[in-house]
Order: C-alpha cells, then structure tokens, then sequence
C-alpha cells in the first residue's frame, strides 16, 4: 500500500511532441504528490506538485492529471524539447512525512 | 527561494576512514531534512529523517552507526560515513522541506563518494 507505481520506465519522444509519464498509487492518506526531474550527477528538481482537491495543474508546459477516483496521477510534457532529456520522478506523501517515490521514467527527446 | 547545498559534492576516500557530508538551506529554515543515497539508474532510497534537536529517524536496514546523523539547526544537517567500505560508495542526496504548507522537499546537489 506505500508503493507507488510508475510507468514507462523509459520513453522516447520526438522534439515538439507531447511526453506522458504515468504514476497509481494504493495509499488514500496521500495527500500531496509531486514531480521532480532529475539531471544526471544532479540531484531532483521540483517541477510541479498537486493536491487531491484538484483534477489538474498546469505550469508551463507541465501538466498534472489527477484521477482521485482511480488512484492516478500522471505528468504531461507539452512541446518536448531535447533538454527536457532526464530522468522524471513521480512521489506521494501524506502531510510532512516522508515520500514515497516512483521508479523513475528515463526520458529522451530527440532533436 | 527554497535553496538546499551540500557539501562535499564529490569525495574520495581511503577504505576506513570517516566521511561527513553537510547538508544546509541557504534562504529557509528546516526542521525536517531527509537523507537519501542513489544508486546508478534507480531512484532514490530513503535512508534516514532528519529532526532538528533531535535523533534521526533511520529506515529499516540501515545502520545508525554506520551512518552517523547531526540536526544541530535549523539550516544544517550532517551525514557521516563512518569507516565507510568500498561497498558505501554512492550518490547521497539530501533534502529539507519546505513550502508553505510544509510538505514540499528540496533537494541538495547531491554529494559522490567513492570509497577506494
């Protein structure tokens, strides 16, 4: 029930395309669920963060959809650019406990 | 806003001896810093909470000996390996929440041990 689920594991996408990295969860107490990116040799980034009372969050071009009724959140990439290329991090957390984080997606934009 | 460094960001060392790795927000206070230790393609492990003033609250398996864990402030948190073996070499990473609800966690540069 801590788990969260993460998938693809890696994912290529052409520049200027739309990358969608997916993330379920068991736990109903989580409250709280970012997404960081991560650099290699660098450690994450916070990227956008949403709440359950919210189905979605746009930043930019990072969205986050939010399904509470399924226990899903996903991240959205609009207009992947090459430098968008990193390791993406998605984690739930209840109030100030720890996180518990996905198994990270290795994406790859190409130019 | 919302700063975390640390220190050392790379370190080599003898099998043995002793390694301390700082962690600190620079623009906010902490209360609570984590430890996380990242082994090459996978994602992060949870090794220990951070309280100010307080002892550090260790995730199962690892050894609150081995890993020594200092909350003197509120901007500071300390990480020492000691007598670290070649098997402790990794990417530590550190992280302190912040955010105005207090559930968001930033995270430090990360600091590279290689124990030889």
């Amino acid at each position: 029930q801590q788990q969260v689920k993460q998938s693809p594991q890696s994912l290529i996408v052409q520049k200027g395309g739309i990358s969608i990295i997916n993330c379920a969860y068991e736990n109903t107490a989580f409250d709280y669920f970012p997404w960081y990116q991560q650099f290699p040799g660098k450690g994450p980034a916070l990227l956008i963060a949403i709440r359950p009372d919210v189905s979605e969050k746009k930043e930019g071009r990072f969205t986050i959809s939010f399904n509470k009724s399924a226990k899903q959140f996903s991240l959205h990439i609009m207009d992947s650019q090459p430098g968008d290329s990193a390791t993406y991090f998605c984690a739930a957390s209840h109030g100030t406990y720890k996180y518990i984080f996905g198994t990270g997606t290795r994406l790859k934009v190409l130019a | 806003g919302a700063v975390v460094s640390q220190h050392p960001s790379w370190v080599i060392c003898k099998s043995g001896t002793s390694v301390k790795i700082e962690c600190r927000s620079l623009d906010f206070q902490a209360t609570t810093m984590f430890w996380y230790r990242q082994f090459p393609k996978q994602s992060l492990m949870l090794m220990a909470t951070s309280n100010e003033g307080s002892k550090a609250t260790y995730e199962q398996g690892v050894e609150k000996d081995k890993f020594l864990i200092n909350h003197a402030s509120l901007t500071l948190s300390t990480l020492t390996v000691t007598s670290a073996h070649p098997e402790d070499s990794s990417f530590y990473i550190c992280s302190a929440l912040a955010g105005t609800s207090g559930d968001t966690q930033y995270f430090g540069p990360g600091t590279r041990l290689t124990v030889l």
